[in-house]
C-alpha cells in the first residue's frame, strides 16, 4: 500500500530559527515528490517538485532533499519569518496522472515571535 | 502563473438543501479537474476525478449520487452536494494542472451545514 508519512506531526519554534520537516514514503512506482505549503483555510500552494534524479531543489528560504534509494525527504525552512506559519504536505506522485498522488498528513509549523 | 479559482470560499446551508461549488481554471485549459475533502487537521482526501466531456470518477466510498460533478468546458468543473447533512461540512478544495507542471490548488470551500 502507498504511504507518504511525515513528521514531526506539528513544530513550534521561534522567528529566526532554522527547522527540518521529514518526509518518508513507501510509493511505488515513483514518478516525483511535491512539497506543498498551506494556510489555514486556504488551498496547498506548490513549494517544490522533485523527480528521480534531482536530490536538491531550492525556492528563496525553503530547500527540499530527496533520497530516492532511502525514500526519504526533507524540507528546510532557513531564518523562518511568521508567514512560514503553515501545514507543510508531501505528495508522492506515482504517476498516471493527478489521481495517482499519495498526500502526506502534513506537518504543522507554528513560527513564534 | 497558472491560477486555480473555487468560488465560493464559504458557504453556510441548511440540512437538506444543495450546494453548487465552482472550480475554474483561469489561464489555462484543464481536461482534467480534481475534488478534495478535507477534515480539520487531516490530509487532502481526493474524492473524484472531474473529465470534461464525460463522466467524473469517484473513489471508493464516495456517493456519486450525493455529490455530483459537472466539467461542462475546459475550464470549469462544478461540485454538487445535494441533501447536505451537517457530516457534510468539511472543507472542499479542487485542482487542476496543465500538462505535466504542478498541480494548482483553488483557496477551497468551507461548507457549513446547520
Amino acid at each position: 500500500k502507498n504511504q507518504v508519512e511525515q513528521s514531526p506531526q506539528s513544530l513550534i519554534i521561534l522567528e529566526g530559527k532554522n527547522c527540518t520537516l521529514q518526509c518518508n514514503y513507501t510509493v511505488s512506482p515513483f514518478s516525483n515528490l511535491r512539497w506543498y505549503k498551506q494556510d489555514t483555510g486556504r488551498g496547498p500552494v506548490s513549494l517544490t517538485i522533485m523527480t528521480f534524479s534531482e536530490n536538491t531543489k531550492s525556492n528563496g528560504r525553503y530547500t527540499a532533499t530527496l533520497d530516492a534509494d532511502t525514500k526519504q525527504s526533507s524540507l528546510h525552512i532557513t531564518a523562518s519569518q511568521l508567514s512560514d506559519s503553515a501545514s507543510y504536505i508531501c505528495v508522492v506522485s506515482g504517476g498516471g496522472g493527478a489521481d495517482g498522488l499519495t498526500f502526506g498528513k502534513g506537518t504543522h509549523l507554528i513560527i513564534q515571535p | 502563473g497558472a491560477v486555480v479559482s473555487q468560488h465560493p470560499s464559504r458557504v453556510i446551508c441548511k440540512s437538506g438543501t444543495s450546494v453548487k461549488i465552482e472550480c475554474r481554471s483561469l489561464d489555462f485549459q484543464a481536461t482534467t479537474m480534481f475534488w478534495y475533502r478535507q477534515f480539520p487537521k487531516k490530509s487532502l482526501m481526493l474524492m473524484a476525478t472531474s473529465n470534461e466531456g464525460s463522466k467524473a470518477t469517484y473513489e471508493q466510498g464516495v456517493e456519486k449520487d450525493k455529490f455530483l460533478i459537472n466539467h461542462a468546458s475546459l475550464t470549469l468543473s462544478t461540485l454538487t452536494v445535494t441533501s447536505a447533512h451537517p457530516e457534510d461540512s468539511s472543507f472542499y478544495i479542487c485542482s487542476a494542472s496543465e500538462g505535466n507542471s504542478p498541480l494548482h490548488f483553488g483557496n477551497g470551500t468551507r461548507l457549513t451545514v446547520t
